[in-house]
């Protein structure tokens, strides 16, 4: 089955504690991406990538980390979360950006984080 | 730099009636547009999308979308909604470019009442 999959779903953690959010995707996509979504705020990207070792800041990339060593995996690393960090996290890909403006995106099932 | 709006953070239904949530859009060059519907504890599922062509798109689960240039909009409707209908709605808008982001909506919730 066509999916992408996001690890874990749920997480709790304390201010300062770094982690990491796994995205992985099976349909051989060249972009990817992470938004975080706020009430009220939609849906706000924090970066991007375009292909393997290509990756490009979003709309709020402040305090988050990506790697695209791999075509399929795509994380997402807290160095030191914040409280603010505290958010409804997705995963997105689709087939190809260069040529693709147009391409649906696939999104994961969602990273429900609490940072205390 | 490109945006969308969603005028209406909430819009009630009565079952069997016509729905229609609201999308307006700002771009520099031409827009590509695209709904996602989001159901409880789920990611974004795609609806339909607006490249080129015909105005009127048609999508999943019977929603259909206008796209008007003259207006900047791209409204969602259905004809006759459902209460399995009741999600929470994005609109989202790309501008040409390459590397341009997918810009979202703050969400439009519908319920659908039986």
């Amino acid at each position: 089955e066509a999916q992408v999959t996001q690890n874990p779903r749920y997480l709790i953690t304390v201010t300062g504690k770094k982690l990491t959010v796994t995205c992985s995707q099976n349909m051989n996509h060249e972009y990817m991406s992470w938004y975080r979504q706020d009430p009220g705020l939609g849906l706000r990207q924090i970066y991007y990538s375009m292909n393997v070792e290509v990756t490009d800041k979003g709309d709020v990339p402040e305090g988050y980390k990506v790697s695209r060593k791999e075509k399929r995996n795509f994380p997402l690393i807290l160095e030191s979360p914040s409280p603010n960090q505290t958010s409804l996290y997705f995963c997105a890909s689709s087939l190809g950006s260069t040529s693709g403006l147009t391409d649906t995106q696939y999104f994961g099932p969602g990273t429900r984080l609490t940072v205390l | 730099a490109q945006s969308v709006a969603q005028p209406e953070d909430q819009v009630n239904v009565a079952e069997g009636n016509p729905l229609t949530v609201k999308c307006t859009y700002s771009v520099s060059g031409n827009p590509y547009l695209f709904w996602y519907v989001q159901y409880p504890n789920r990611g974004l599922q795609f609806l339909l999308k607006y490249i080129t062509g015909d105005n009127l798109v048609k999508g999943s689960y019977g929603f259909e979308a206008e796209f008007n240039k003259s207006q900047t909009s791209f409204h969602l409707k259905k004809p006759s909604a459902l209460v399995s209908d009741s999600a929470l709605y994005f609109c989202a808008v790309r501008d040409t470019g390459v590397g341009t982001p997918l810009v979202f909506g703050k969400g439009t919730r519908l319920s659908v009442i039986a």
